[in-house]
């Protein structure tokens, strides 16, 4: 295991809902990040935090809200989504200094999104 | 258009066999490049690292090459296992920009 956890593994929402995904790291990492994989497309970053300050917001929705209450745990809070937004989402870790075109980074298994 | 291209989409080989996936990029200028691998319903884990000056770099079975002049990189596997079915998937680093650029991946099956 890379030391990045994430939960739930599945989760199935109507658009009306709010749920949650959750990340923890136990690297002792300096940074976080967001990122959201669907099918036969590149992975897309979608936030970075860096020492639990967001520096990368990559013109995501509002419908997606992240929270970094200190630097081992990572939030996805969601609400509203629509059926596009069905995907992989994947956290991940880096030690650095959040640069991301240089550090390290280590992914957490992922939380395999369904929007009905 | 994407500016990284992976090539093939997909590949099935026969367990022992070698392959060889390759990664064509656009991102000027350049920093470093990435191989991860992805297993079904795992996250990407990081295969070789290679900076802008680096032309090979190697990691068991695993060994990537880099031409900076072309702008292509390869990963070759040597003598398949099964557990060597995944995602691979080809990234870039930029010099001048905090981002990272994705390819697609290519999806390799071995089959016994």
């Amino acid at each position: 295991e890379t030391g990045v956890t994430q939960t739930p593994r599945h989760l199935v929402m109507g658009m009306t809902n709010k749920k949650s995904l959750k990340c923890e790291q136990h690297l002792g990492h300096n940074a976080m990040y967001w990122y959201k994989q669907s099918a036969k497309k590149p992975l897309e970053l979608m936030f970075v935090y860096n020492f639990k300050e967001q520096t990368e917001n990559n013109s995501v929705p509002s419908r997606f809200s992240p929270e970094c209450p200190n630097s081992s745990h990572l939030f996805l809070h969601l609400h509203t989504l629509q059926p596009e937004d069905s995907a992989l989402y994947l956290c991940a870790s880096s030690q650095e200094t959040g640069t991301i075109s240089t550090d390290t980074q280590y992914f957490g298994p992922g939380t395999r999104l369904t929007v009905l | 258009k994407n500016q990284v291209e992976q090539s093939p989409q997909s590949l099935i080989i026969l367990e022992g066999k070698n392959c060889t996936l390759q990664c064509n990029y656009t991102v000027s200028p350049f920093s470093n490049l990435r191989w991860y691998k992805q297993d079904t319903g795992r996250g990407p884990v990081s295969l070789t690292i290679m900076t802008f000056s680096e032309n090979t770099k190697s990691n068991g079975r695993y060994t990537a090459t880099l031409d900076a002049d072309t702008k292509q990189s390869s990963l070759h596997i040597t003598a398949s296992q099964l557990s060597d079915s995944a995602s691979y998937i080809c990234v870039v680093g930029p010099r001048e920009a905090n981002n990272l650029f994705f390819g697609t991946g290519t999806r390799l099956t071995v089959i016994p």
